[in-house]
């Protein structure tokens, strides 16, 4: 069964901080990787896309990676802004796309 | 260009009415969804959409869910009756059928039944 899992549920950090999302996945025939970033009242805003093992992608603060079975979202000195829902989501090759539960991440000032 | 409109952005009715929600997805994009997605939880999947066809509703409770996108392009999701335990935000996203195929999001639609 197509699974998606992300880890911490909630992840709190001080200004500057890096660290680690997890994404971890089970999927019939991957065809994409997506991150992207929920404010509170808002829909959900495309990050990144990945497709295949080894691939990285960078935007500002953020950094993407991706193994066979699971990929991490690196933030990198972190500010207030940052602060927000990130959701992992895989497309099998039936064209479906599942999302995880999503990590939402607090940066105090 | 624009992005996936949804309306309306909140609803409040009373548990046994119905209701209704409407999507215009991003021009060219042959790929549309519906989910749902519950306070701190990740979207749910209800219906996906190829052109006019739903080739995924596996997930739509079907007694009192219904779908439809006419012409390929705006879409409708009907709750009839609406219980209380339908209250969350619906989210309709689309996305093209070729690469790239990340899709993109509405604002969502905020039901509560009361």
């Amino acid at each position: 069964e197509d699974q998606v899992t992300q880890s911490p549920e909630a992840l709190r950090l001080q200004e500057g901080e890096s660290s680690s999302l997890n994404c971890s996945y089970t999927v019939s025939g991957l065809r994409g990787l997506f991150w992207y970033r929920q404010d509170p009242g808002k829909g959900p805003e495309f990050l990144f896309t990945l497709y295949s093992a080894g691939e990285e992608k960078e935007k500002e603060r953020l950094k993407a990676t991706l193994t066979k079975k699971e990929s991490f979202l690196h933030i990198t000195a972190p500010k207030p802004e940052d602060s927000a829902t990130y959701l992992c989501a895989v497309r099998s090759n039936t064209g479906k796309l599942i999302f995880g539960q999503g990590t939402t991440l607090q940066v105090k000032p | 260009e624009a992005g996936v409109v949804q309306s309306p952005r909140y609803k409040i009715i009373e548990k046994k009415q119905p209701v209704a929600f409407w999507c215009n997805p991003i021009s060219g994009h042959n790929t549309l969804y519906w989910y749902l997605q519950n306070l701190g939880q990740g979207p749910e999947l209800l219906i996906r959409y190829e052109n006019e066809e739903a080739v995924d509703d596996s997930q739509l409770p079907k007694d009192r869910f219904s779908a439809e996108r006419l012409k390929g392009v705006d879409s409708t999701l009907k709750i009839q009756p609406a219980e209380l335990g339908d209250s969350a935000v619906y989210l309709c996203a689309s996305s093209s059928k070729g690469a790239p195929t990340e899709a993109f999001f509405g604002q969502g639609t905020r039901l509560t039944v009361v």
